[in-house]
Formats: structure tokens, C-alpha cells, sequence
């Protein structure tokens, strides 16, 4: 078990720019999160997949975001034309299946907009 | 909206006593809770989940639940420096909304 695996673990870009991260869960985990956590908050959530289905999207996920786990292991997120509040802390979580188990937390990525 | 409260502290703690921290929820029919340490720039950890009724004890650590009053709490004894740090409260309310609903955090610190 090495864990949740999240990659870059900082990104800076220019207002505008598209960014992608990535989420490698743990290998037996077959559901995926995203949240976003910005200074002072706890994390918000942004989606989730079980297996390579997307089941769940906050409100939060506006259309400039997207995200896959095309073979239903590692999963990308992808934010296009950034803005300023893009900023955050973005964490990949994953768990077994059924409601309610514990997710278990990436290092995360922290994104910078200039 | 689901929420979840938290006094976001700090809450200063001498080493070696216990800490006790609080969290109230707002949707009656929320199933599980997670408490959460964040340490400064790192990502959350999990350190304890309850699903019903009464304690959960762990090491140091103690979960407490009472859904008729939709409050839970972490009990940390014999606290030391190390357990500084912010803990988040997560709660799951099912339904077909699988994500977490966290609290802002409490920032406790432990002074030696």
C-alpha cells in the first residue's frame, strides 16, 4: 500500500493558462475523490468516480473543470483558461467501495495563478 | 446546505492534559464521521471514523457521537507537542452525495 500519489505537488501558471493534475489512488480503492481546499477552510468537494464512472459533481465544478479516470485507476483533473480563484490546494481521496468508508487523503497539489 | 461547525481556535492545551474538541452538524440524517489531522502545508490524515452511537477509543484518541444531538467530538489525552495541529471534522450524509462535508478545522496547540 503506497498510498494516495498526487502529481506536481505545486504548480504556477499564468491567469489563463490551462493545468492538469493527476491521482494515482490506492490500488485497492475503486473510488475516487477530488476536493479543493483553500487557506483557512476545510476541503470542498468537487467530484467523484467508482471505477471509471462519474457519479457525483459539486455545483463548485464549474465548466472550466474537468475530470477523467479513463481506466478506472489513476484519474486527471483539468482546469482551462485559470483564474485567480483557481488558487487552492487540490486533493485526490480515495476508498473502497460503499457509502460511507473512510477516504484516505493524497499529498495534494498546490496551484499558484499569477 | 449541509453544514458542519467547528470553533476554528486556537485552542491551547497544556502537554499532558486532555483535549477535547467539538463539531455539530446540520443534516439529521448524516451516517458517518471522520475526524482529520492537517498539519501546516500537508494534506489531511485520517486518525478516526464513528458510525454510531457513544465512543470510539483508539490509542489517545476517543470519538464520541450523539446523533440525537448531532454532535461528535475527539478527545486527545496525554496531548503532546506533536498533536498540533488543525483537526477537521468530515461528515457523510449519504443519499447519493458521496463527498465529505468538512468543517473549517480547529487549530489546537499543545504547549510543553
Amino acid at each position: 500500500d503506497t498510498g494516495v500519489s498526487q502529481d506536481p505537488r505545486h504548480k504556477i501558471t499564468k491567469r489563463g493558462q490551462n493545468v492538469t493534475f493527476r491521482c494515482d489512488p490506492i490500488s485497492e480503492h475503486n473510488r475516487l475523490y477530488w476536493y479543493r481546499q483553500t487557506l483557512g477552510q476545510g476541503p470542498e468537494f468537487l467530484t467523484y468516480f467508482q471505477n471509471e464512472a462519474q457519479l457525483e459533481k459539486s455545483r463548485l465544478l464549474s465548466d472550466r473543470f474537468s475530470a477523467e479516470r479513463p481506466k478506472g485507476s489513476f484519474s486527471t483533473l483539468e482546469i482551462q483558461r485559470t483564474e485567480q480563484g483557481d488558487s487552492a490546494m487540490y486533493l485526490c481521496a480515495s476508498s473502497f467501495p460503499g457509502q460511507g468508508q473512510p477516504q484516505h487523503f493524497g499529498d495534494g497539489t498546490r496551484l499558484s495563478i499569477l | 446546505q449541509k453544514e458542519v461547525e467547528q470553533n476554528s481556535g486556537p485552542l491551547s492545551v497544556p502537554e499532558g492534559a486532555i483535549a477535547s474538541l467539538n463539531c455539530t452538524y446540520s443534516d439529521r440524517v448524516s451516517q458517518s464521521f471522520f475526524w482529520y489531522r492537517q498539519y501546516s502545508g500537508k494534506s489531511p490524515e485520517l486518525i478516526m471514523s464513528i458510525y454510531s452511537n457513544g465512543d470510539k477509543e483508539d490509542g489517545r484518541f476517543t470519538a464520541q457521537l450523539n446523533k440525537a444531538s448531532q454532535y461528535v467530538s475527539l478527545l486527545i489525552r496525554d496531548s503532546q507537542p506533536s498533536d498540533s495541529a488543525t483537526y477537521l471534522c468530515a461528515v457523510y450524509s449519504g443519499g447519493g452525495a458521496d463527498g465529505l462535508t468538512f468543517g473549517k478545522g480547529t487549530h489546537l496547540i499543545i504547549q510543553p
